[in-house]
């Protein structure tokens, strides 16, 4: 079936490092992929999105390439603030019903 | 402001209590979903409805009812909580055939 794989987490940056998250998905046909971030004490919110190969989703930063050769879709961010500390969620939608599977979550934490 | 709301925030209950979980969005949205968040898991879908007057299981619907109400309103029944119910519980919803999520900010269920 479907799925979704995250590196284990935490991951523990300095202030302006680089960020990359990893995430490779297992699905059947051309899943659209997302990723979700869920900072302290709320719900998730949508960061940013791909449907198609070599797409390239990009919000606040942070940007991930559709890679159907690799079945990829890693997170990155070219210098992470303090603020960026959350958990950070990868997912894809499963069929036409648009029920999303997720990844079990990466939990970064950045260091002034 | 246009978005998901649940209630309640916070619960504990008892083993063998009942409860319903309340989740109303206005965004006029078809479809609508339940998710647990666990440590170290992700999050599980319990139960979905594409559009009102449907639902359909999820990953994990043991123990739990849901009820779409009205196109606004999904809510989620334990019948007889068990400590294993203990979780942190989101709804979500989204346009037909679309692909982004709004999510609540969650419940956190206690079951002692």
């Amino acid at each position: 079936g479907n799925s979704v794989t995250q590196m284990e987490g935490p991951v523990t940056l300095s202030e302006e490092a680089f960020l990359t998250i990893n995430c490779t998905y297992t699905a059947t046909g051309y899943p659209s992929l997302f990723w979700y971030v869920q900072y302290p004490g709320e719900g998730l919110q949508l960061l940013l999105k791909a449907t198609k190969a070599d797409d390239k989703g990009s919000n606040k930063g942070f940007e991930a390439t559709y890679r159907k050769e690799t079945t990829s879709f890693h997170l990155e961010k070219g210098s992470v603030q303090v603020s960026d500390s959350a958990v950070y969620f990868c997912a894809l939608n499963s069929g036409n019903t648009g029920k999303l599977i997720f990844g079990q979550g990466t939990t970064l934490q950045v260091k002034p | 402001n246009a978005g998901v709301t649940q209630t309640p925030k916070f619960q504990v209950l008892k083993t063998g209590q009942s409860m319903t979980l309340q989740c109303a969005q206005d965004m006029n949205h078809n479809s609508m979903y339940w998710y647990r968040q666990d440590p170290g898991m992700g999050l599980r879908l319990i139960y979905y409805s594409a559009s009102e007057g449907t639902t359909d299981k999820g990953e994990v619907p043991n123990g739990y009812n849901v009820s779409r109400l009205n196109k606004r309103e999904f809510s989620l029944r334990l019948e007889s909580a068990a400590p294993s119910q203990t979780s942190v519980y989101f709804c979500a919803s989204s346009p037909r055939d679309s692909y982004g999520y709004t999510f609540g900010s969650g419940t956190r269920l206690t079951v002692v």
